[in-house]
């Protein structure tokens, strides 16, 4: 199956600093999202970048499909940023899921 | 976005017993489904696809006797979790594809807890 590695497996911010999550993948794909899982464990969908560059709001996503990776940009970090972001692959709507990046934005 | 709506959000039963978990697409007909499972401190795995009308397909190493799923209807999958033991208990998340078919949405999820 497709391999998908997130790091850094963990990242501690100061509220108001940037980041970048990265997501390699080992095949090609036609589906590749981003989620924030909160701590009651839904999954919100930030992105869904199978190629391209996306912004919403203090987020951006670019995905460069032909080198299998896929980026998310947290800017202005907030202490409501903290949580799990899990990038996911795969084929159609069947996805492999990355191990996660933990963020903790203190205050 | 799509809605997805599972339930129980969660659910304590006793070793042996059976429990089922509902999964329904509330604002548009899916004729696939799946169910993914999240130990503690984990990330998801894919353990089955719902089809509606049809057999579902398991993913290598899941128990398809132990994790009945049932597709009947355009918008309701159920996954039942059958003679549950503790090493059942986890989380248990569905999802579907949204209208216009271009991204996954998932539902809140149910938490599993066996004793």
């Amino acid at each position: 199956g497709i391999q998908v590695e997130q790091s850094p497996p963990d990242l501690i911010l100061q509220e108001g600093a940037n980041s970048t999550l990265r997501c390699n993948f080992s095949d090609s794909v036609n589906n590749l999202q981003w989620f924030h899982q909160n701590p009651w464990g839904q999954l919100i969908n930030l992105f869904y970048i199978p190629s391209g560059t996306k912004q919403n709001g203090r987020l951006s996503a670019t995905t460069v499909a032909t080198e299998r990776y896929s980026l998310l940009y947290i800017s202005s970090s907030q202490t409501t940023d903290s949580g799990v972001y899990f990038c996911a692959v795969g084929s159609d709507y069947k996805l492999s899921f990355g191990a996660g990046t933990t963020v903790t934005v203190r205050a | 976005g799509a809605v997805v709506s599972q339930h129980p959000s969660w659910v304590i039963c006793k070793s042996g017993t059976s429990v089922k978990i509902e999964c329904r697409s509330l604002d548009f007909q899916a004729t696939t489904m799946f169910w993914y499972r999240q130990f503690p401190k984990q990330s998801l795995m894919l353990m089955a696809t719902s089809n509606e009308g049809s057999k579902a397909t398991y993913e290598q190493g899941v128990e398809k006797d132990k994790f009945l799923i049932n597709h009947a209807s355009l918008t309701l999958s159920t996954l039942t979790v059958t003679s549950a033991h503790p090493e059942d208990s986890s989380f248990y998340i569905c999802s579907a594809p949204g209208r216009g078919g271009t991204e996954a949405f998932f539902g809140q999820g149910t938490r599993l807890t066996v004793v």
